[in-house]
Order: C-alpha cells, then sequence, then structure tokens
C-alpha cells in the first residue's frame, strides 16, 4: 500500500452533480490535508483535519464539504460545483498535532467541472 | 498573510548543467520545505531547512536557507532529465498552516 491513496484519480462532472473524493493514508499519521491546485496559481491549503478534527477552513465556499470520520480517512464532497472549481485536488498528511514537519501526498484527484 | 514568490517561474536547460531556483518570502521563514511535482501528480518532500544558513544535499541537489531565513535557493548540479518537473517550496510563517509558492517548472533536454 502505498502512503497517501486518492480515488478517483480523475473526475468530470456536471455543475448539478453531486460526488466525493476520497483520500487513505496508511502512515499512522493524525493530520490531513486537502489543497488545491489550480493552473499558474500556488497551492491552496482548504482544509486541515488534526485528530479528526477541522482546525482550518480557508474560506473554502460551501459546496466542499470535506468529512474526516477517522485519522486515516478524509472526504470531500462536492455539490453544485462551477467550472472554475476544475483543479488538482491534492490530499495529504502529516503526523500531526501542529505544523511543522514533512507532508505527504497522495497523487492527487483531477476534477473538470462542466 | 505571508506569502511566498519563487523564480524563475520556468526554466528550460541542457541536460548536464546547473541551475538554481529560488525562493523568496514576504515574512521570516521558520521552516522552509521542498517539494517536487511531477506533472498531475503528488508532491515529493525533498528536504527541510530551519536554521538560518543552513545547507543541505540530496544526491545532485542543494538547499540552502539564508542567514536572514526569508530566502531559500536550490541548486541542480549537472541536471538530468529525471530532474525535470516542478519544484515547490513550502513554509512554516508564525501560522499553524503550510502555505506554498507558485512553482518552478524545470525541463531538462538532452
Amino acid at each position: 500500500e502505498t502512503g497517501v491513496t486518492q480515488t478517483p484519480r480523475h473526475l468530470v462532472m456536471g455543475m448539478t452533480n453531486k460526488k466525493s473524493l476520497k483520500c487513505e493514508q496508511h502512515l499512522g499519521h493524525n493530520a490531513m490535508y486537502w489543497y488545491k491546485q489550480s493552473a499558474k496559481k500556488p497551492l491552496e491549503l482548504m482544509f486541515v483535519y488534526n485528530f479528526k478534527e477541522q482546525t482550518e477552513n480557508n474560506s473554502v465556499p460551501s459546496r466542499f464539504s470535506p468529512e474526516c470520520p477517522n485519522s486515516s480517512h478524509l472526504f470531500l464532497h462536492l455539490h453544485t460545483l462551477q467550472p472554475e472549481d476544475s483543479a488538482l485536488y491534492l490530499c495529504a498528511s502529516s503526523q500531526g498535532g501542529g505544523v511543522g514537519g514533512e507532508l505527504f501526498f497522495g497523487e492527487g484527484s483531477r476534477l473538470t467541472v462542466l | 498573510s505571508q506569502e511566498l514568490e519563487q523564480s524563475p517561474q520556468s526554466l528550460i536547460v541542457q541536460e548536464g548543467k546547473n541551475l538554481t531556483i529560488n525562493c523568496t518570502s514576504s515574512k521570516t521563514l521558520y521552516g522552509l520545505y521542498w517539494y517536487k511535482q511531477k506533472y498531475g501528480e503528488g508532491l515529493i518532500f525533498l528536504m527541510m531547512l530551519q536554521k538560518g544558513g543552513e545547507e543541505k544535499s540530496h544526491e545532485k541537489i542543494t538547499a540552502k536557507l539564508d542567514e536572514k531565513k526569508q530566502q531559500s535557493s536550490l541548486h541542480i548540479t549537472a541536471s538530468q532529465p529525471s530532474h525535470a518537473g516542478i519544484y515547490l517550496c513550502g513554509a512554516d510563517g508564525n501560522t499553524d498552516k503550510l502555505i506554498f509558492g507558485t512553482g518552478t517548472r524545470l525541463q531538462v533536454f538532452p
């Protein structure tokens, strides 16, 4: 098993669809993150979960809804998205208990909103 | 809020040439990370610098954090096609989240 696994790798959805991105880490980490990567923009932090509790919501629109049922799994529920939400969504994990230290990233989920 | 600016934005070099990528922070750096990303994939950790003046090397890649702790450079010696990708710097500012620069896209041609 690779450290951080994201599914699906590619997703195409209409603006009225509801879909979810899934992230799973097998590293025993306690913190998990969602980042958004758009063309020609810095990687944008969306959400941070530390010990299953959300510790950061970086002013993300409510059409993105995270869920962290346990320290190993992180979901990003998507509904009524806009074309500008098309991007690469990266999940990462770290030891947790505060920022600092290496982040381990998944390979990303490429989202296209039509 | 803290911002990281990388330069150059893109770089095309011939195999065997040396190159340097810079990362400049708008605020003091408490920890600086370098990652590499292949197009459309996740980020791979390269190294972390924490102390002003610190220098680390991994294979042909060397990173330094300047004394004033607001800039870092990544130097690749004798570049290879395998070095191609996007290099991103990330920083622990004085907040509890890791932020990233805009990235430098490196292409190495034979």
